[in-house]
């Protein structure tokens, strides 16, 4: 069964950072794209950042594009974003998805979320 | 980027009523597009991808049409499980995007 569970939301500054992880099992991490989505209640759904099976290709979106790294670690089956400069519109229940690719790709599986609040 | 644009951003059905959702991307991205339903509380799951593949145990009253610029969503007869905030989602470029939301209420 897949599962991934997300962590390291908490409450920060504006300007501040935050490290969020997504611990993944019941796949094969190192073959598959990753992706962070956010949602908050007056924006919805809003993709985040991308990363590629080996880490070798990586897009962001361009809210946070500067402020926000992704990376991921094969060997412990964890992806991760880096956070910085947080701002008040960054506040958001963050999701770790994998990704489906047989043709069109598509968000296959979610994590349950992990909140971000900026908040001074 | 590619936006995506969905109708209406809220309905109000009936049970058994036949819903259709619409959902125009800004530019023609073939058949990549994605259909999530997401109910309060729940992380969004995957009702339909490449614009009209049923995606595995996901109730055949759903069905997915369209490609280039405009996808429809429909639903056959709602069932009283299926109240809830549909997404679409454009795979074409690297920077996917969502629409708004459709939100489905209980007349």
């Amino acid at each position: 069964e897949v599962q991934l569970v997300e962590s390291g939301g908490a409450v920060v500054q504006p300007g501040g950072s935050l490290r969020l992880s997504c611990a993944a099992s019941g796949f094969t991490f190192e073959e598959y794209g990753m992706h962070w989505v956010r949602q908050t209640p007056g924006r919805g759904l809003e993709w985040v950042s991308l990363i590629s099976w080996n880490g070798g290709t990586i897009y962001y979106a361009d809210s946070v594009k500067g402020r926000f790294a992704i990376s991921r670690d094969n060997n412990k089956n964890s992806l991760y974003l880096e956070m910085n400069s947080l701002r008040n519109e960054d506040t958001a229940l963050y999701y770790c998805v994998k990704e489906q690719v047989g043709g069109v790709p598509y968000f296959g599986y979610w994590g349950q979320g992990t909140l971000v609040t900026v908040s001074s | 980027d590619i936006q995506m644009t969905q109708s209406p951003s809220s309905l109000s059905a009936s049970v058994g009523d036949r819903v259709t959702i619409t959902c125009r991307a800004s530019q023609s991205i073939s058949i990549y597009l994605n259909w999530y339903q997401q109910k309060p509380g729940k992380a969004p799951k995957v009702l339909i991808y490449a614009a009209s593949t049923l995606q595995s145990g996901v109730p055949s009253r759903f069905s997915g049409s369209g490609s280039g610029t405009d996808f429809t969503l429909t639903i056959s007869s709602l069932q009283p499980e299926d109240f809830a905030t549909y997404y679409c989602q454009q795979s074409y470029r690297a920077l996917r995007t969502f629409g708004q939301g459709t939100r489905v209420e209980i007349k």
